[in-house]
């Protein structure tokens, strides 16, 4: 089975700008999370989509926002980009959300 | 709060000794802990999961402990290679899937 794959691998952007992050996850998987991770932070939950709903959120400004197609791949976007949102966007799948999260290479964001 | 705390930050070993890292959490109610290795420039890959009623768990020369009255889990490792250095995360998750991460323990084998 293909792991979990993630595009682009990398981005650079400025500020104000806006960024969309894609992830596959792999087949036969519903649950699709996006996590940032930054080395002052480590790893912080964004928000988890199942089936097309949002269904956890974590304590993100309403800048992040997420969506999953029915094909469960998923989408991440970051609007108005800060210098503090430079960071690695880590997706993860699972079947359920509760079994085990594999997770992709990341894409690594930064904001000049 | 819900917290969870690990220590060592960055811990340095010779291969073939062993070591144990450790997580403490606040995470209430609990649902399960997990054990994460990270390999640099990579996505994390699960080790262990273990639930409230689990207090051992092993995979391979990783081994999981869990006191769910303390709050505490420990990874220990045996016999380190080169290859297990790494960061190594602890994640608890609440009954509302949210999952909270310590912010990892650096491990560096030298040979």
């Amino acid at each position: 089975k293909a792991g979990v794959t993630q595009t682009p691998r990398y981005l650079i952007k400025t500020r104000g700008q806006q960024v969309t992050l894609s992830c596959s996850p792999i087949s036969g998987h519903r649950s699709v999370s996006w996590y940032q991770q930054t080395p002052g932070q480590g790893l912080q939950f964004l928000f988890e989509y199942f089936s097309e709903t949002q269904r956890n959120k974590g304590n993100f400004p309403g800048r992040f926002s997420g969506r999953q197609f029915s094909n469960s791949r998923s989408e991440m976007n970051v609007s108005t980009l800060e210098l503090g949102d430079s960071a690695l966007y880590l997706c993860a799948s699972s079947q359920d959300g509760l079994d085990t999260q594999y997770f992709g290479p990341g894409t690594r964001l930064t904001v000049l | 709060k819900n917290q969870v705390e690990q220590s060592p930050q960055s811990l340095i070993i010779l291969e073939g000794k062993n070591c144990t890292l450790q997580c403490n959490y606040t995470v209430s109610p609990f649902s399960n802990l997990r054990w994460y290795k990270q390999d640099t420039g990579r996505g994390p890959v699960s080790l262990t999961i273990m639930t409230f009623s689990e207090n051992t768990k092993s995979n391979g020369r990783y081994t999981a402990t869990l006191d769910a009255d303390t709050k505490q889990s420990s990874l220990h490792i045996t016999a380190s290679q080169l290859s297990d250095s790494a960061s190594y995360i602890c994640v608890v998750r609440r009954g509302s899937y949210i999952p909270t991460f310590g912010r990892g323990t650096s491990l560096i084998v030298h040979p």
